[in-house]
Parts: structure tokens; C-alpha cells; sequence
């Protein structure tokens, strides 16, 4: 079972529409991170989140931490083109920095 | 700052036979770790190397294996090659737990 199931495996839509992904799980986790992979590439972070409840905002992408810690959103608005990209969520397990990834969620924006 | 870098980017090995793939770390990063990303999953975590020794293993066998050297580069060895092997390994370092920040990877293909 994985510790962070992400939801939907994949998302494909055109330019100019939303979409909603998400990264669930059973544990509480003190923080969670979003990261964003293109192809031949390796994932850059995009957004730590801390506190239960609480929204940050990128530009057109919004991040939501569960009230209860345990599951995140992430909202891409009037998505682009150059919003196509692997997005995974991750918590750090240990105070070394250990990262466990969901399996993510493909996103594919077609102009 | 060059960031991480990774040798090679790509690289064809048989079955059985061994492989070593590179690491240098961002400037002023001390710590180092690897993930193996197969296709369409997540990044799983082989170990982490700080102080030139593994501080961490992740649930990879004993065929996997690393080392750091003291300019804080890293290298990460498969021995007796499987076609499960197959994969994108990732380098990502990072300095006393702050982000950690990751290399384009080393796309290994085994035949």
C-alpha cells in the first residue's frame, strides 16, 4: 500500500480549462510537497505546505493542506501548455530529509 | 551555480553486467541521495550518503551501492544488472535538511 495515493493517474485537457488534483493518505504528516516533473528531467519543487487548512498560491496554481494534515489539493487555473508535467506530492519521513513520493498525476495541456 | 549535475544522462547495459552513474552536488550541499524512478511511478529512495558514509537505506538489495567522496560527489553502483533495473535514477542533494534540489537524472536501460 502506497503512503500517498494520488488521484487521478492522469489528466488530460485544453488550454484555458481548470483541474484538481490530489494526494490522500491514512497517516498525519507534519508537512507536504508538491513537485512538478517534465520529461528528462528531475522534479523541481513548487510548494511546501505546513499548517492544516492552509492555501498558498503560485501564480494560477493553488495548494491546499487538509484540515486534518493527512491529504493535499493542488488547483491549476486557466491551465497552459507549459503546465504539462508530472505532479507529485511527497513527505519527508525523517529529520534527514528521506522523501516518499506518490506515484503522481500526468498532466497534459493541448493548446 | 550549475546546480546538480548527473553522467551520463543515458545508458544501455545487459543483463548481469554492472553500471556506475555519477553525482555532483549543488554548491554548498553536503548531503546526497538517490531515487530510482520507474516508468510511470514515483521516485523511490535507494539510500543517502553525508560525511562520505550511508546514513540511510531505503528497501533496495545489497547489489546497490554507493559512495561519497570528499568533495561531497557521489556515485551509485548496480552490480549483476536485471531488466527490473530499468529505470531513472535521480540524484537530488541538499544542505542540513533545507530543500533538497535534484539532478535530470540517468535514464539506464537494461537489455
Amino acid at each position: 500500500t502506497q503512503l500517498l495515493e494520488q488521484s487521478p493517474q492522469f489528466l488530460s485537457i485544453q488550454e484555458g480549462e481548470n483541474l484538481t488534483v490530489y494526494c490522500n493518505s491514512s497517516s498525519v504528516f507534519s508537512s507536504l510537497q508538491w513537485y512538478r516533473q517534465e520529461p528528462g528531467e528531475g522534479p523541481v519543487l513548487l510548494v511546501t505546505v505546513v499548517t492544516g487548512g492552509e492555501v498558498k498560491k503560485l501564480k494560477r496554481l493553488t495548494f491546499q493542506f487538509g484540515d486534518a494534515r493527512k491529504d493535499s489539493s493542488l488547483h491549476i487555473t486557466a491551465a497552459q501548455p507549459g503546465d504539462t508535467g508530472l505532479y507529485l506530492c511527497a513527505v519527508s519521513t525523517d529529520s534527514w530529509g528521506k522523501l516518499q513520493f506518490g506515484a503522481g498525476t500526468q498532466v497534459v495541456v493541448t493548446p | 551555480d550549475a546546480g546538480v549535475t548527473q553522467s551520463p544522462t543515458h545508458l544501455i547495459k545487459t543483463r548481469g553486467q554492472q553500471v556506475t552513474l555519477r553525482c555532483s552536488p549543488k554548491s554548498g550541499h553536503d548531503t546526497v541521495s538517490w531515487y530510482q524512478q520507474a516508468l510511470g511511478q514515483g521516485p523511490q529512495f535507494i539510500f543517502q550518503y553525508y560525511e562520505e558514509e550511508e546514513r540511510q537505506r531505503g528497501n533496495f538489495p545489497d547489489r546497490f551501492s554507493g559512495h561519497q567522496f570528499p568533495n561531497y560527489s557521489s556515485e551509485l553502483n548496480v552490480n549483476a544488472l536485471l531488466l527490473g533495473d530499468s529505470a531513472l535514477y535521480l540524484c537530488a542533494s541538499s544542505f542540513l535538511n533545507t530543500e533538497a534540489f535534484f539532478g535530470q537524472g540517468t535514464r539506464l536501460t537494461v537489455v
